[in-house]
């Protein structure tokens, strides 16, 4: 059963740019999309945005600007990063697996695997 | 983006009841060509991370007890918990996966009575 591990400083300040990393483990990372998905503090989740192994991106227009994903798959991890982050940054980042592709529609497909999360605080 | 809501935001139910969760999304999300509605619902227990329960609206993920339901087409769908048990008490969130981004419902608290 894949496992997803989210790593990465838990304390980032204001202006800076937000990193962090998923691990895949018990799976493989090729012919998935990998996804980031956030959650501020006692509030609902924002899908952030997707990677295809290959390197193909999509992201969320309200967060385009300032976000990139990234993959190694030779290490079977993707990365997230956000540049000038805010205190409205601030959430628990998550990372999953989206593992439906159809060829006719493309990839829309839910989130079957979500690693653990971690906590990313934006504050000086 | 497809705006989704969920009713009620939170609701408690005696252990053993019926508890029923509705989300509604601001265009359809049934996919004609194929007759799917591109929807999921997921589970998120205090502390932990979200759970998926369906997909497709009605597809329960491998795992998840019968107890659990989906149904629905186009832009009214419900999640059912047939009989309220003590380890249900958790957040449900539903999920668009037509179009991108990707959007939420803003999550229904389950508790107990």
């Amino acid at each position: 059963q894949v496992q997803l591990q989210e790593s990465g400083p838990g304390l980032v300040k204001p202006s800076e740019t937000l990193s962090l990393t998923c691990t895949v483990s018990g799976g493989s990372i090729s012919g998935y999309y990998w996804a980031w998905i956030r959650q501020p503090p006692g509030k609902g989740l924002e899908w952030i945005g997707y990677i295809y192994y290959s390197g193909s991106t999509n992201y969320n227009p309200s967060l385009k600007s300032r976000v990139t994903i990234s993959v190694d798959t030779s290490k079977k991890q993707f990365s997230l990063k956000v540049n000038s982050v805010t205190a409205a940054d601030t959430a628990v980042y998550y990372c999953a697996r989206e593992p439906y592709y159809d060829i006719l529609t493309g990839p829309k497909s839910w989130a079957d695997s979500w690693g653990q999360g971690t906590l990313v605080t934006v504050s000086s | 983006d497809i705006v989704m809501t969920q009713s009620p935001d939170s609701l408690a139910v005696f252990l053993g009841e019926r508890a029923t969760i509705n989300c509604r999304s601001s265009q359809s999300v049934l996919y004609t060509s194929n007759n799917k509605n591109y929807l999921a619902w997921y589970q998120q227990k205090p502390g932990q991370s979200p759970k998926m329960l369906i997909y497709w609206a009605s597809t329960r993920e491998s795992g998840v007890p019968d107890r659990f339901s989906g149904s629905g087409s186009g832009t009214d769908f419900t999640l059912t918990i047939s009989s309220l048990q003590a380890e249900d008490v958790a957040v449900y969130y539903c999920q668009q996966y037509y179009s991108l981004p990707r959007t939420f419902g803003q999550g229904t608290k389950v508790e107990i009575k």
